[in-house]
């Protein structure tokens, strides 16, 4: 059984505003993801990271930038939210050498 | 660089019908093809995989292979329900297993 979490589940904020997305996993994953899925459900990835020290971005450019301290910790961060960046937002995680990633249940942003 | 095409949906069906939703890709090497699905309000769930051409992955009734010659990792199920309502996405995996490109989705609606 997956175990990868986010917080908050829906945040809704206003314009200008800092906001720390974030993702944990207890199955000691080495690799982690973040997606953002327009409302058309469509997938891009933003970001991604190998291990602890490792972040790259995804083939979507995004204004959000991420860290990877902790194996199981990957916070997502906007230093200032505008509205073009309403959207949800999937963490997952995966091991090297396997291909399944396992995903969190989303955090849904609302940007006023 | 590699891609994934799925049907546009909704597709709509009625409980019992037999479900049909076609993906087709473009990949260098020899991917591994996923479909995950979504649920509303979830993050995305491992459906099924196959790691190699003619291998059929298999899982709560639905089923898919994987057809080299045509490039197309096709979803079926002999009878849907109402309770497989949800967003299913097709995909494949670099040969380095770090990333998954993602079809755009395909939302399935099942009525009683």
């Amino acid at each position: 059984e997956a175990d990868i979490y986010q917080t908050p589940r829906y945040l809704v904020i206003g314009t200008g505003k800092k906001i720390t997305l974030e993702c944990s996993q207890t199955m000691g994953h080495d690799k982690m993801y973040w997606y953002q899925q327009d409302p058309g459900m469509e997938l891009h990835l933003i970001h991604y990271s190998y291990g602890v020290n490792s972040t790259e971005k995804g083939d979507l450019s995004s204004e959000s930038t991420v860290s990877r301290i902790r194996t199981e910790h990957f916070p997502l961060t906007l230093e200032s939210a505008r509205p073009s960046h309403t959207s949800q937002y999937l963490c997952a995680s995966t091991s090297s050498g396997t291909e399944t990633q396992y995903f969190g249940p989303g955090t849904r942003l609302l940007v006023l | 660089g590699n891609s994934v095409t799925q049907m546009e949906g909704p597709v709509t069906l009625s409980e019992e019908a037999f479900l049909t939703i076609n993906c087709t890709y473009t990949a260098t090497g020899y991917p591994s093809l996923f479909w995950y699905v979504q649920y509303p309000g979830e993050g995305l769930q491992l459906l099924l995989k196959a790691t190699k051409a003619d291998d059929k992955g298999s899982n709560k009734g639905f089923e898919a292979t994987y057809r080299k010659e045509t490039t197309s990792f096709h979803l079926e199920k002999g009878s849907v329900q109402v309770s497989d309502s949800a967003v299913y996405f097709c995909a494949l995996s670099d040969q380095g297993y770090s990333t998954l490109t993602f079809g755009k989705g395909t939302m399935l609606l099942v009525s009683p």
